[in-house]
């Protein structure tokens, strides 16, 4: 099976643009959940999608937002970039039950000028 | 509140030693339980998990972990180091029944093994 995929890699915008990350899931896998790295603040939580809903929410504005399409690939936006924005931001996907462990893409490094 | 504890930013171990990487949590209701492993500029990768059965969880590259509940912890073992060890190491939990496939996350713990 083919792995997690994340769409760009890296991306380098200026305070105020938005972005758009993608991430397409292992096939099969249902839930696809968004996580934002940081050096000092490890690994936070931001959404999860199942189904093309949204099931779990994490405590980010609403700059951050993010949506599931029927095949169950799913972007992320981020709205009015801050340079505090800059991070490793990683998508995970799983089958759907809360016994599956999750298996994460690459990443997209997000670089806010 | 749910939430998962990895008290030590940093271990230090010589290759051949045995390595142990602390973990604790607090969640409502049971938990199910993960570690993770990260390289440099890489994606988390599974190790292992607990859901229930024997406290002791066998994963990949020889690592296991033992689940202690009276104590709420899930420290992460091998008996002999490798240099190739060292990487992020990451603890997650998830609490049955509350927010539904919801992971909570460790700071993570940065092991390094000396030849």
């Amino acid at each position: 099976k083919a792995g997690v995929t994340q769409t760009p890699r890296y991306l380098i915008k200026t305070r105020g643009q938005q972005v758009t990350l993608s991430c397409s899931p292992i096939s099969g896998h249902r839930s696809v959940s968004w996580y934002q790295q940081t050096p000092g603040q490890g690994l936070q939580f931001l959404f999860e999608y199942f189904s093309e809903t949204q099931r779990n929410k994490g405590n980010f504005p609403g700059r951050f937002s993010g949506r599931q399409f029927s095949n169950s690939r799913s972007e992320m936006n981020v709205s009015t970039l801050e340079l505090g924005d800059s991070a490793l931001y990683l998508c995970a996907t799983c089958q759907g039950m809360s016994n599956n462990e999750q298996f994460f893409g690459p990443g997209t490094r997000l670089t806010v000028l | 509140a749910q939430s998962v504890a990895q008290p030590e930013d940093q271990v230090n171990v010589a290759e051949g030693n045995p390595l142990t990487v602390k973990c604790t949590y607090s969640v409502s209701g049971n938990p199910y339980l993960f570690w993770y492993v990260q390289y440099p500029n890489r994606g988390l990768q599974f190790l292992l998990k607990y859901i229930t059965g024997d406290n002791l969880v066998k994963g990949s590259y020889g690592f296991e972990a033992e689940f202690n509940k009276s104590q709420t912890s899930f420290h992460l073992k091998k008996p002999s180091a490798l240099v190739s060890d060292s990487a992020l190491y990451f603890c997650a939990v998830i609490s049955v029944g509350y927010n539904f496939n919801k992971f909570y996350f460790g700071s993570g713990t940065k092991l390094n093994v000396k030849p």
